[in-house]
C-alpha cells in the first residue's frame, strides 16, 4: 500500500535561514509526489509536484522539493524562511490503484513555525 | 475565477443525527473527492464521484454517502452521526483528463457533533 511519512510535527527556524520539512515515502510502482500547506481555518494550497522528471522542483512562494529515489524522500525546502511561511505543511502521494484518477495519500502533517 | 466552494463553513449536529454537506467544484473541473481531516491529522480519503457516479472509495462505512450532480457539484452525506465524525471535511476538484493535475481544495466545513 502506498504511505507517507513525515517524520516532525514541528519545524522550528528563525526567519532568514533555510528550512526543511521531512517527508519519506512508500509506493509500488513510480511516486506521484505532491506537498500542499494549510493555513489556519483553511483548505490545503498547492505548493508543488513530483512526477518525473528532475529530482530538484521548484513550486510557490519560493518553495521546492528535491526527489531522492533511493532514500524514498521528497523533503521540502526555501533558502530563507519569512515569518509568513508559518502553516502547516503536508506531503502526500497519489494512489492509483482504485481509479484512473487516483486519490492522495498524506501524511499527518508538520508545523512549521518561523520565529522573527 | 471561482476556486472550490464549499456549504456551509461550521455545522454543530447532535449525534444520530444527519448532516448533508456541500461543494461547488473549480470551473472546469468534472471530478470531485471528498476528505476527512480529524484535528491533528492529515486528510483521510472518503470517496471521488466522476460523471455522477462514485468511482472510488476509501475506508468509510456506509453511514458516508454522496452525490454528483450534472453540474458537477457534490453533496456528502453522513447518517447517524457519532461524536468521531467531528472533523473538517474537504471538497477537492480536478479535471478527469488531467490526471497528474494536482487537487485543488475548497476551504472545508467543519463539522462538530456533540
Amino acid at each position: 500500500a502506498q504511505s507517507v511519512a513525515q517524520p516532525e510535527d514541528q519545524v522550528n527556524v528563525a526567519e532568514g535561514n533555510p528550512l526543511t520539512v521531512k517527508c519519506t515515502y512508500s509506493v509500488s510502482g513510480n511516486p506521484y509526489l505532491f506537498w500542499y500547506v494549510q493555513y489556519p481555518n483553511r483548505g490545503l494550497q498547492f505548493l508543488l509536484k513530483y512526477i518525473t522528471g528532475d529530482n530538484l522542483v521548484k513550486g510557490s512562494y519560493g518553495f521546492e522539493a528535491e526527489f531522492n529515489k533511493s532514500q524514498t524522500s521528497f523533503h521540502l525546502k526555501k533558502p530563507s524562511a519569512l515569518v509568513s511561511d508559518s502553516a502547516l505543511y503536508f506531503c502526500a502521494v497519489r494512489d492509483f490503484n482504485g481509479g484512473s484518477q487516483g486519490n492522495l495519500i498524506f501524511g499527518k502533517g508538520t508545523k512549521l513555525s518561523v520565529k522573527p | 475565477d471561482a476556486g472550490v466552494t464549499q456549504s456551509p463553513t461550521h455545522l454543530i449536529k447532535t449525534r444520530g443525527q444527519q448532516v448533508t454537506l456541500r461543494c461547488s467544484p473549480k470551473s472546469g473541473h468534472d471530478t470531485v473527492s471528498w476528505y476527512q481531516q480529524a484535528l491533528g491529522q492529515g486528510p483521510q480519503f472518503i470517496f471521488q464521484y466522476y460523471e455522477e457516479e462514485e468511482r472510488q472509495r476509501g475506508n468509510f462505512p456506509d453511514r458516508f454517502s454522496g452525490h454528483q450532480f450534472p453540474n458537477y457539484s457534490s453533496e456528502l452525506n453522513v447518517n447517524a452521526l457519532l461524536l468521531g465524525d467531528s472533523a473538517l471535511y474537504l471538497c477537492a476538484s480536478s479535471s478527469d483528463r488531467a490526471w497528474n493535475s494536482p487537487l485543488h481544495f475548497g476551504n472545508g466545513t467543519r463539522l462538530t457533533v456533540t
